[in-house]
């Protein structure tokens, strides 16, 4: 029973495009998502973050917006540059309830095209 | 600024065989974690540690033990290595500071392990 749905195994988006990546989840007790990055035989690297007491956060080209009534949030990067083709990963925690678990989706391949 | 290590970065094992994958980090955090990366089922949770002295199950904690040695190191352990077990693990850690902010979660580089 996956928690955390990245459904779009991977994504080709032109440079200097707006790159958009979705994200679902199930437990309505998660209320801190977190996106992190991965390039190959490298440890996932943190990219932003949201809480649930916010709908949008921004810092620099990347924005995250959260949909709390439909349990979705969405990953927006413009403009897309070379540098961001690598794997993006969802993720979602549920810290009121103290027991801290982080629970990933399987990953979206994001592509940048020249 | 090590941040997470994890030892050995490469394993090759034998079905049967036993190791233990080490972790430490050196920012002060509460929590740790255990995760594998298979292709196409990204990062699963395997054990993790709210605190020192507590462990609790992940999404697939089968075949796995873990130890929380104390608040810098947590260690993964295989008992009767599998190939099924074939992966790479990922540890990591992080320190809950509020609910709106502080909250990230920090990799060690990975351990890649291979059982045949």
């Amino acid at each position: 029973d996956q928690q955390v749905k990245q459904n779009s195994p991977s994504l080709s988006v032109q440079e200097g495009r707006i790159s958009i990546l979705n994200c679902d989840y199930t437990n309505s007790m998660f209320d801190y998502f977190l996106w992190y990055k991965k390039y190959p035989a490298e440890g996932p690297t943190f990219l932003i973050s949201i809480s649930s007491i916010k709908d949008k956060n921004e810092d620099g080209r990347f924005t995250v917006f959260l949909n709390k009534s439909a349990k979705h949030l969405s990953l927006h990067i413009v403009p897309s540059q070379p540098g961001d083709s690598a794997v993006y990963f969802c993720a979602a925690s549920a810290k009121r309830n103290r027991d801290d678990k982080i629970i990933f989706g399987k990953g979206t391949r994001l592509h940048i095209l020249p | 600024n090590a941040g997470v290590t994890q030892t050995p970065k490469f394993q090759v094992l034998k079905t049967g065989q036993s190791m233990t994958l080490q972790c430490a980090q050196d920012m002060n955090h509460n929590s740790m974690y255990w995760y594998r990366q298979d292709p196409g089922m990204g990062l699963r949770l395997i054990y993790y540690s709210a605190s020192e002295g507590t462990t609790d199950k992940g999404e697939v904690p089968n075949g796995y033990n873990v130890s929380r040695l104390n608040k810098r190191e947590f260690s993964l352990r295989l008992e009767s290595a599998a190939p099924s077990q074939t992966s790479v693990y990922f540890c990591a850690s992080r320190m809950i500071v509020s609910l709106s902010s502080g909250n990230t979660i920090y990799f060690g580089e990975g351990s890649w392990l291979t059982v045949v």
